[in-house]
């Protein structure tokens, strides 16, 4: 079955740091883009940012609300996806989920598998 | 960057009615990477719809897409118990990717 489990989440003093883990299984981890997506209580949907595949050079991109502050990384040895959180606000609060980018042909990469997230609360 | 903005923002409707969601981006999304997703309250997104306006595998044929350029509609021609959820929209053509606010289909 093809999976994805998050971890990691915990409360946090503002300014500290994090580390999330996102466990891959059912699928060639290796080849896929891989992504992390926030959602805030009771608010919509944000794209934190996306590491590419092996075949890419494992490039990543980020939302501008977290570049300069978090960090993507990957372990396919491990089928595993990380997102290193530093300098941490109130405004990060939220569950974060990752997610993989599936191929549709003629469609592009669109996220097709995602995790159960992990909530993340950013708190003194 | 694509702004996405979704209409409206709660939708009240019966079961067997039919339901039409908006999603407008700010500038043509390219290629027509738009996708659409329900969330339940506590679950994970689940993708609904790519490309505009193919189907996920496993989804009902009541969900359709369509629209192209600024304009993407989903529909479900029949809303059945389980279709009571929050929708949202994302484009995925240009980073960095983009999400709608959300529409939320409740019972009426």
């Amino acid at each position: 079955e093809v999976q994805l489990a998050e971890s990691g989440g915990r409360l946090v003093q503002p300014g500290g740091s994090l580390r999330l883990s996102c466990a891959a299984s059912g699928f060639i981890f290796s080849d896929h883009y891989m992504d992390w997506v926030r959602q805030a209580p009771g608010k919509g949907l944000e794209w934190v940012g996306r590491a590419r595949n092996k075949a890419n050079s494992h490039f990543t991109e980020y939302a501008a609300s977290v570049k300069g502050r978090f960090i993507i990384s990957r372990d396919d040895s491990n089928n595993s996806l990380y997102l290193q959180m530093n300098s941490l606000t109130t405004e990060d609060t939220a569950v974060y989920y990752c997610a993989r980018e599936g191929y549709f042909e003629s469609s592009g990469y669109a996220f097709d598998i995602w995790g159960q997230g992990t909530m993340v609360t950013v708190s003194s | 960057e694509i702004v996405l903005t979704q209409s409206p923002g709660t939708l009240s409707l019966s079961p067997g009615e039919r339901a039409t969601l908006s999603c407008r981006a700010s500038q043509s999304v390219p290629s027509n990477y738009l996708a659409w997703f329900q969330q339940k309250p506590g679950q994970a997104p689940r993708l609904l719809i790519y490309g505009a306006s193919s189907r996920a595998t496993g989804i009902p044929d009541r969900f359709s897409g369509s629209g192209s350029g600024t304009d993407f509609t989903l529909t479900i021609s029949r809303l059945e118990p389980e279709d009571f959820a929050v929708y949202h929209c994302q484009q995925y053509g240009r980073s960095p990717l983009t999400f709608g606010g959300g529409t939320k289909v409740e019972i009426k």
